[in-house]
């Protein structure tokens, strides 16, 4: 099983500001079959990210993502009000699914 | 597309639940179903997945012996049984189909709730 590895846990920041968040995997995520899903209290998650860069349909550009192998990195550019949730990374490579522990991005 | 599930459930310890997956508005047999939960404070966590096409399934190591999954193409419906409830499964369980861009449609979410 390919283990995925979020941090931070929690990102405290404020609109405007610029979000990193990273996923590092315990194995390599062949084809980069990498995907981030934003979740929000009460909803069900939505695709943002898929095969490790690219963005699914509708999904503002402030959102990117890149990386390959073991580390991958989803970057908000400026925060808007809607965009304070919950990020999970998940790998799809493997037959065996996994997500990673989610980070919180909260309002500072 | 979108996938829509079947209603709440609340159950009893050492009971099964089903949560289906009602798919519309794209090819059933081109794409699988995925299911995820989430219990009460934590993240997200992939259960199993099963193809639309021919029937083929994975689950995670951890519901080995205890979970089932199934297709009716005719419905266009997927089906997951978790068996020997605890309340450790007491979560949201949600359907998503599995396509080559990860789990790309999301259903609405089945609340799942076991109890004495």
């Amino acid at each position: 099983e390919i283990v995925l590895t979020q941090s931070p846990g929690t990102l405290s920041l404020s609109p405007g500001e610029r979000a990193t968040l990273s996923c590092g995997a315990s194995q390599s995520v062949a084809g980069n079959f990498l995907a981030w899903y934003q979740h929000k209290p009460g909803q069900a998650p939505s695709l943002l990210i898929h095969s490790a860069s690219k963005r699914a349909t509708d999904v503002p550009d402030r959102f990117s993502a890149s990386g390959s192998g073991t580390n991958f990195t989803l970057t908000i550019t400026r925060l808007e009000p809607e965009d304070f949730a919950v990020y999970y990374c998940q790998q799809y490579s493997s037959l065996l699914y996994t997500f990673g522990q989610g980070t919180k991005v909260e309002i500072k | 597309g979108q996938v829509v599930q079947s209603g709440d459930e609340v159950k009893k310890p050492g009971a099964s639940v089903k949560v289906s997956c009602k798919a519309s508005g794209y090819s059933f047999s081109s794409y699988g179903m995925s299911w995820v939960r989430q219990a009460p404070g934590q993240g997200l966590e992939w259960m199993a997945w099963i193809s639309g096409l021919n029937g083929r399934s994975q689950h995670a190591q951890k519901f080995q012996g205890r979970v089932t999954m199934s297709t009716d193409t005719s419905t266009n419906i997927a089906t997951m049984e978790l068996r020997s409830l605890t309340s450790d499964d007491t979560a949201v369980y949600y359907c998503a189909r599995r396509s080559p861009l990860g789990l790309d449609v999301w259903g609405q979410g089945t609340t799942v709730i076991v109890s004495s």
